[in-house]
């Protein structure tokens, strides 16, 4: 089955500045790889998915890229303000014979005001 | 709409007891979900559905059961309360059309949790 690492565990950046969380998968028929943002004591919710007919996807200041060749995806968020602090999560789907997504272990995200 | 509904929202259950965890959604999705999340842990997967009447086993499905006779409800029963099943259960729901080997997914959705204490 599918397996996605994620990296960092967990990341401190200036508010303000750009912030960058990576994940590798194993499956090369994974089709879609979207991302959750989990705020404190709260359901994680998704910010943004990407498919794999595409390489790029921008949504404000977030934004996901896509490398098939290497079997890792990527999200960036820039600018950051104090509300992006929460954990994020990536995810890929199990495309054959399972219809589920195998998620990463998540990112920790600390905004310093 | 309500989206993914579950109760209790909280429980302490004494080891060996027994209960189910209610998860119900109202977006006419196919596919619903349980996850448990360890502190400071990622998702697991203890079982999923893609239909009424039809379940399987996710990457932790010991100690659980699952049946989906509606659409719309997902119950997960515990049957022998154990500590190590301490941790906040999750359902989710999505819409993903197609058939294995060409399933396109779409967003899933959480219900808001529930915390189980075993003790």
């Amino acid at each position: 089955g599918e397996n996605v690492e994620q990296h960092p565990s967990t990341l401190s950046v200036q508010e303000g500045d750009s912030a960058v969380i990576k994940c590798t998968y194993s499956d090369s028929a994974s089709n879609y790889f979207p991302w959750y943002k989990q705020e404190l004591g709260k359901r994680p919710q998704l910010i943004i998915d990407i498919r794999s007919n595409v390489g790029e996807k921008k949504d404000q200041r977030i934004a996901v890229t896509l490398n098939k060749t290497a079997k890792h995806f990527s999200l960036h968020i820039t600018e950051t303000q104090p509300e992006d602090s929460a954990v994020y999560f990536c995810a890929a789907d199990d495309s054959f014979g399972n219809e589920k997504l195998t998620f990463g272990t998540g990112t920790r995200l600390t905004i310093i005001p | 709409n309500a989206g993914v509904t579950q109760t209790p929202k909280f429980r302490i259950l004494k080891i060996g007891q027994s209960m189910t965890l209610q998860c119900t959604q109202d977006m006419n999705h196919n596919y619903m979900y349980w996850y448990r999340q360890d502190p400071g842990m990622g998702l697991k997967l203890i079982y999923y559905s893609v239909g009424a009447g039809i379940t399987d086993k996710g990457e932790v499905p010991n100690g659980y059961n699952v049946s989906r006779s509606t659409t719309e409800d997902f119950p997960l029963r515990l049957e022998l309360a154990a500590p190590s099943q301490t941790s906040v259960y999750f359902c989710a729901s999505s819409y993903s059309v197609g058939t294995s080997g060409s399933i396109r997914y779409n967003e899933q959705f959480f219900g808001p949790g529930t915390r189980l204490t075993v003790l």
